[in-house]
């Protein structure tokens, strides 16, 4: 399988217990957010975004959290299934400014039945 | 469905070798990326393009050249392949310029120099 978990943070949970990833940005100036799930051998995919004038965004299953006081942005999952094990990676951007997006390194989360 | 389309998944060359890795997007998209990603370092990107025959480069684009000449194709070169460019590669597309909306990725490259 895709290697990119080696040396990772990881977070195991039971299935349809709730999960907590967490992720620290650099930069204050920051302005826009997103959340991405990478499964084994694949690309990564959209889950979420946040822009910097909110707190909180709320999709299905999965709800973002910004707390720009310290610079730490949160992915909750809600009744985690297996299906949901994979790499997850924060993105920042960095004003409006700027059309690239910076990554954190990536938490896995493992999901036991 | 919008599509980013890498057209190798696997590749193994020899050290020396140039090497194309061609990415095409079918959503109309103005900015195209290349990252590299690696264990335990993340995503790193490579260079980018805002518009045809334009690019700037990222954070490590030593080693690496890109081509833009067709709105919907982004190609990265490595004129000479070295085993430290060893790595999975990352095309994406994003279609606002000002600084919001989500990154689209295609599926990945994975380059192995020997």
């Amino acid at each position: 399988g895709e290697s990119v978990g080696l040396h990772l943070p990881t977070l195991s949970v039971q299935e349809g217990d709730n999960s907590i990833i967490n992720c620290a940005y650099s930069n204050s100036a920051s302005d826009y957010f997103i959340w991405y799930k990478q499964e084994s051998g694949k690309g990564p995919q959209f889950i979420i975004d946040i822009r910097s004038n909110m707190d909180k965004r709320q999709g299905q299953r999965v709800t973002v959290l910004l707390n720009k006081t310290v610079k730490h942005l949160s992915l909750q999952i809600a009744a985690t299934q297996p299906g949901d094990s994979a790499v997850y990676f924060c993105a920042e951007n960095l004003g409006s400014g700027y059309s690239t997006l910076t990554f954190g390194k990536g938490t896995m989360l493992l999901v036991s039945p | 469905d919008v599509k980013v389309t890498q057209s190798s998944r696997y590749l193994v060359k020899r050290t020396g070798e140039k090497v194309f890795l061609e990415c095409v997007q079918d959503m109309d998209h103005e900015n195209m990326f290349w990252y590299r990603q690696d264990p335990g370092l993340g995503l790193r990107l490579i260079y980018f393009s805002y518009d045809v025959k334009m690019k700037e480069k990222g954070d490590i684009p030593e080693g690496y050249s890109v081509s833009r000449e067709k709105k919907e194709r982004f190609s990265l070169i490595l004129e000479s392949a070295s085993t430290n460019q060893t790595s999975m590669y990352l095309c994406a597309s994003r279609s606002q310029g000002r600084g919001t909306g989500e990154l689209f990725f295609g599926e990945g490259s994975r380059l192995t120099v020997l």
